[in-house]
């Protein structure tokens, strides 16, 4: 059974339309984390929300912002989506920040800008 | 500053032979090293995992060897089967401060 859910797996917009990807989880895990990954490269984080804390990477644009309403529901929402920003987005979670050792990862969801 | 170096950036191995991947980080804060396992078009999954308290952990096929004064620590996997072609990412973590940083992957294919 999966453990983080990620909608939708594949997600084309067009370039300056905003977009949400969303994620769920049914591990009730505290830490819920946004990944861009883009092809042959490591996943980089974006941020990670730490219950109801948001963390923000000093170097994640201000384009991409997210919201967690609940423990079980984290989105990821992209302002004005640019070709630079297709990619795949992965969501993970874990008991406390640091991908600890009971850390998963969603299947992902492919975005192309068009 | 790449805090997790990672090689070979690909490496193809014989069904039967074994697959060893190398790390090197510089922090020494870092106290939890995953590795992930990924295949196309999925999500990275944990593979295994070690703490610096100990030297080596094994799993079935895969063992990772942890040297924390030379500060690298590698994924072998024994016996290595088509089924293992894949993209593995090692990672280091400072749980204290919620940080974690990946290498830059390797991509494995074993040969039938």
């Amino acid at each position: 059974d999966a453990m983080v859910i990620q909608n939708p797996r594949y997600q084309v917009t067009q370039f300056g339309k905003p977009v949400t990807l969303s994620c769920s989880q049914t591990l009730n895990h505290n830490v819920m984390y946004w990944y861009q990954q883009k092809s042959s490269q490591a996943p980089k984080l974006l941020f990670h929300y730490y219950d109801k804390d948001f963390n923000n990477e000093a170097d994640t644009p201000d384009n991409f912002q997210s919201r967690r309403p609940n423990t079980s529901f984290c989105f990821l929402d992209i302002r004005s989506p640019g070709l630079g920003d297709a990619a795949m987005y992965l969501c993970a979670t874990s008991r406390f920040p640091g991908l600890d050792t009971e850390a998963f990862f969603g299947q992902g969801t492919r975005l192309t800008v068009v | 500053q790449q805090q997790v170096k990672q090689s070979p950036q690909s490496l193809i191995v014989q069904k039967g032979g074994i697959s060893i991947i190398n790390c090197a980080y510089e922090n020494t804060a870092f106290d939890y090293f995953p590795w992930y396992q990924q295949f196309p078009g999925k999500g990275p999954a944990l593979l295994i995992a070690i703490r610096p308290d100990v030297s080596e952990k094994k799993e079935g096929r895969f063992t990772i060897s942890f040297n924390k004064s030379a500060k690298q620590f590698s994924l072998h996997i024994m016996d290595s089967q088509p089924g293992d072609s894949a993209t593995y990412f090692c990672a280091a973590s400072n749980t204290n401060a919620g940080k974690s940083t990946f290498g830059d992957g390797t991509t494995l294919t074993v040969k039938p």
